[in-house]
């Protein structure tokens, strides 16, 4: 069965510093995602993306984050200078583009566990 | 006002109970309405989807009241292996998902 994939499992890396987390998301799904879960808290969008530009973003979705599908199968999630706060898992998730169902599902990865020390 | 609420729990139950879980929402633009399952530290995966006409997938059965802007869930026949976080999810723009914090349901021999 497809899924989404996520790599790192897991990334530690100290305040300031630049994270790129990486995402395959299922191969013939046109519609990509991210969103995070601070430990403890629910799940919240950040970003979708489509046709290689943002088609929506949340205000959590700052000039320190920024997204890219730098060939046909890599969908990656930079965050420019790592804040504390930023510490969360972060998920990647693809959907179809069949027809324009707003029930159209969104498969989600495993997640990228990020720590910000 | 949060856009979706869920009471956390945790729902403590034995096997072989029904159980039954409730979301509301606030946003009356919300186009679709899930109900997401989230083992602890994994990803949230699709449960079903919740359709105006209420809709059944083996002993779960979800309902929606657009009017009251209220969705459930009723769980039969509770498995141990059901233990999990339920999470009531509405899509209120074509592809954002906005997710309640979830109700965690412990299953019990």
């Amino acid at each position: 069965e497809p899924e989404v994939t996520q790599t790192p499992s897991h990334q530690v890396t100290q305040m300031g510093q630049e994270v790129i987390l990486r995402c395959v998301p299922i191969s013939n799904h046109l519609y990509f995602y991210w969103y995070r879960q601070i430990l403890g808290q629910k799940v919240e969008f950040l970003v979708s993306f489509y046709n290689n530009e943002i088609s929506e973003k949340s205000e959590i979705f700052d000039d320190q984050f920024s997204v890219e599908r730098p060939d046909g199968s890599n969908f990656t999630l930079k965050i420019r200078s790592t804040k504390l706060e930023d510490s969360a898992m972060y998920f990647c998730a693809s959907s179809s583009t069949s027809g324009l169902s707003s029930y159209n599902e969104q498969f989600f990865g495993p997640g990228t566990r990020l720590t910000v020390l | 006002r949060k856009e979706v609420e869920q009471d956390p729990g945790p729902f403590n139950v034995p096997e072989g109970a029904t159980v039954a879980f409730n979301c509301t929402y606030s946003n009356s633009a919300s186009q679709s309405f899930f109900w997401y399952r989230q083992d602890c530290r994994k990803e949230p995966k699709l449960l079903m989807s919740v359709y105006s006409s209420g809709n059944e997938d083996g002993r779960f059965t979800a309902q929606l009241n657009r009017a009251s802007q209220y969705i459930s869930l009723l769980i039969r026949d509770s498995k141990l292996s059901d233990s999990a976080t339920y999470l009531c999810v509405v899509k209120r723009s074509f592809q954002k998902l906005v997710f309640g914090t979830g109700t965690r349901l412990l299953v019990s021999p």
